[in-house]
């Protein structure tokens, strides 16, 4: 067990809807990362956040967004949904957000957009 | 930008035998290189990674994996391969840019299954 929460573990839903996918890291890990994962782009890195401050960004779709809050769970919402958004979406967390610290990985919500 | 890539989309091995898994790498300086395993069902779980000194790096669950500049590989090594070793194995790359954070750029993955 990482000690990173993920849920739900999986969600179904239809194409333009809207979902909410919430982390929460190992105790004490100050750094949240979020990565999606599909067959067709593999592992691919969408934002980090740390201590509530967005602190890099990767692929994200406009149409994605997340936070961070002061309890240190994160949430990503995903709007507008289409079908090539079904994926396996991660959250990571590391202690202090610093470079080249290991990362702890839930065990990720599968979502399927029909 | 940097990159990794995996070559082998599969790797099969019997129990017993030595299991490598390869990677290379693309990126302009020193490279920051990580392993990690995927288990069914499961997240990613750490393995090792190479910052800098010795160009062969000891991980969790008897993984070492060897740093080769020349080639610009590090391949992920295991002496005897268990079943329990049948995973998905992902070779990662820090993106060195200030900006970037702490942003890993992960290879394609290579599935290992180990045989009885």
């Amino acid at each position: 067990d990482s000690g990173v929460t993920q849920t739900p573990k999986h969600l179904i839903t239809a194409t333009g809807q809207r979902v909410t996918l919430r982390c929460s890291p190992r105790s004490g890990d100050l750094s949240v990362y979020w990565y999606q994962q599909s067959l067709d782009q593999g592992l691919q890195f969408l934002i980090q956040y740390y201590n509530g401050e967005e602190r890099a960004k990767g692929n994200i779709l406009e149409r994605f967004s997340a936070q961070q809050f002061p309890d240190l769970h994160s949430e990503l919402n995903l709007s507008s949904l289409e079908l090539g958004d079904s994926a396996l979406y991660f959250c990571a967390s590391s202690g202090s957000g610093l470079t080249n610290e290991k990362l702890f990985f839930g065990s990720g919500t599968q979502l399927s957009v029909l | 930008a940097q990159s990794v890539a995996q070559p082998e989309d599969q790797v099969n091995v019997a129990e017993g035998n030595p299991l490598t898994v390869k990677c290379t790498y693309s990126v302009s300086g020193n490279p920051y290189l990580f392993w990690y395993v995927q288990y069914p069902n499961r997240g990613l779980q750490f393995l090792l990674k190479y910052i800098t000194g010795d160009n062969l790096v000891k991980g969790s669950y008897g993984f070492e994996a060897e740093f080769n500049k020349s080639q610009t590989s590090f391949h992920l090594k295991k002496p005897s391969a268990l079943v329990s070793d049948s995973a998905l194995y992902f070779c990662a790359v820090r993106d060195k840019r200030r900006a970037a954070g702490n942003k890993l750029t992960f290879g394609g993955g290579t599935r290992v299954l180990v045989k009885p």
